[in-house]
Formats: C-alpha cells, sequence, structure tokens
C-alpha cells in the first residue's frame, strides 16, 4: 500500500520570504515521489521528482524539494516565494511492487492550498 | 504541440444519464489514468490501463466505465450507477517503464455537474 500525508491545508507567506509545503509518505519498498502545482480550475502541472540520488532535488519555478528517508519526508522548498506562486500543490507517491505487478498509478496527497502575499 | 487533450471543458448531466468524458494524447504514452477530484479530497483513482485493451480498477470504480481501444485515447463514462458524479475530472497518461519512475502529465480537466 502506499499513501501520502500534507498536513497542512493551507500554507501563508509574505512575498520574498522561504516558504515550506510539507509532505511525508508510506509506502512498501523505494518510494518515487512527486510535487504538482494546480492552478484554478486547470489540470495539474508537474514541479519536480525524486527517484533516487541527491537527496535535494531542484525542479521548475524555482521549487526543490527534499528527500528524508529516515523521516520519510519529501518537503517542497523555495527561497524567496512570488504572488504567483499562489495556487494548490500535491505531493504524489509511486511504487512498484517487488512482483512488479499491481498499482503504477501515483497516490495524492489532498493537496496544501499556499497563499502568498504581497 | 503534444500533450493531453479532455473535452468538453464543462459538462451537465440530468438525473439518470450517462456522459462520457474525452481523453486523447499524442505523447504516445503507454499509461493512461482518470481521477476524480473534489474539495479538500485531493485526487482519487477511478481507472488505469497500461496498455490497448487493458485497464485496471481504481480506488473509487464504482459507477464508471472506460475502455482503451487506441493506444491514443482513453474515454470515461459517467453512468447513472454513480449517485454523487458532480466533480473535477482529469486525465493523465506517462510512459511505461520498467522502473516506476516516470512523471504522469495531465490534461486541463473536465467539470460535470449533475443538473
Amino acid at each position: 500500500a502506499q499513501s501520502v500525508a500534507q498536513p497542512e491545508d493551507q500554507v501563508n507567506v509574505a512575498e520574498g520570504n522561504p516558504l515550506t509545503v510539507k509532505c511525508t509518505y508510506s509506502v512498501s519498498g523505494n518510494p518515487y515521489l512527486f510535487w504538482y502545482v494546480q492552478y484554478p480550475n486547470r489540470g495539474l502541472q508537474f514541479l519536480l521528482k525524486y527517484i533516487t540520488g541527491d537527496n535535494l532535488v531542484k525542479g521548475s519555478y524555482g521549487f526543490e524539494a527534499e528527500f528524508n528517508k529516515s523521516q520519510t519526508s519529501f518537503h517542497l522548498k523555495k527561497p524567496s516565494a512570488l504572488v504567483s506562486d499562489s495556487a494548490l500543490y500535491f505531493c504524489a507517491v509511486r511504487v512498484i511492487p517487488k512482483e512488479d505487478t499491481g498499482r503504477r498509478a501515483l497516490t495524492f496527497g489532498s493537496g496544501t492550498r499556499l497563499q502568498v502575499q504581497p | 504541440d503534444g500533450g493531453i487533450t479532455q473535452s468538453p471543458k464543462y459538462l451537465f448531466r440530468k438525473e439518470g444519464q450517462n456522459v462520457t468524458l474525452s481523453c486523447e494524447q499524442n505523447l504516445n504514452h503507454d499509461a493512461m489514468y482518470w481521477y476524480r477530484q473534489d474539495p479538500g479530497q485531493g485526487l482519487r483513482l477511478i481507472y488505469y490501463s497500461q496498455i490497448v485493451n487493458d485497464f485496471q480498477k481504481g480506488d473509487i470504480a464504482e459507477g464508471y466505465s472506460v475502455s482503451r481501444e487506441k493506444k491514443e485515447s482513453f474515454p470515461l463514462t459517467v453512468t447513472s450507477a454513480q449517485k454523487n458524479p458532480t466533480a473535477f475530472y482529469l486525465c493523465a497518461s506517462s510512459r511505461m517503464l520498467t522502473g516506476a519512475n516516470t512523471e504522469a502529465f495531465f490534461g486541463q480537466g473536465t467539470r460535470l455537474t449533475v443538473v
């Protein structure tokens, strides 16, 4: 089984300040972790992914995320927030069962709304 | 340009009607997915397909049906058995590799409303 938790429904940050959007996961096996962003009435846009290797992953629009295996976390970060970053952010996990069968689809968290104030 | 196209953008259904949501991709991806999005609940998997003529139920398949007759197309039918169909529906696709390291690409969604 695989699951993702985003403990904050909303995060508020002032423009220019650093932002963090939290994500923790639970999987049986090695996780493949993803962050997506959604603007109102639109589909999801891919931001970044962790597969293996360096725990700090850099993605689109200046976002980065840090994989922490001991804490089973994959928090999204940005050093300096922009008003245009205001959107809904989703963390997702995918894992392949050892038998290489079964669910290959992403499992999503419930989403975190980011509000950046001018 | 390449991508995933969902149509229509808005759809209204009367009680007891079946409706079909279209999803087409030109990315040459093998895998396709349907998710349902409700406020505060994130995305829930309805159905997914790994190859043509094959599909699997997701977490909330009851009241929905799909087909995968062509690699490019994965239509979703919302049947009258789905008691609460009002939601935002998202189609996605991804390449099929032996590993899991492939991100999904999403369409722009279809908002279905029961009237």
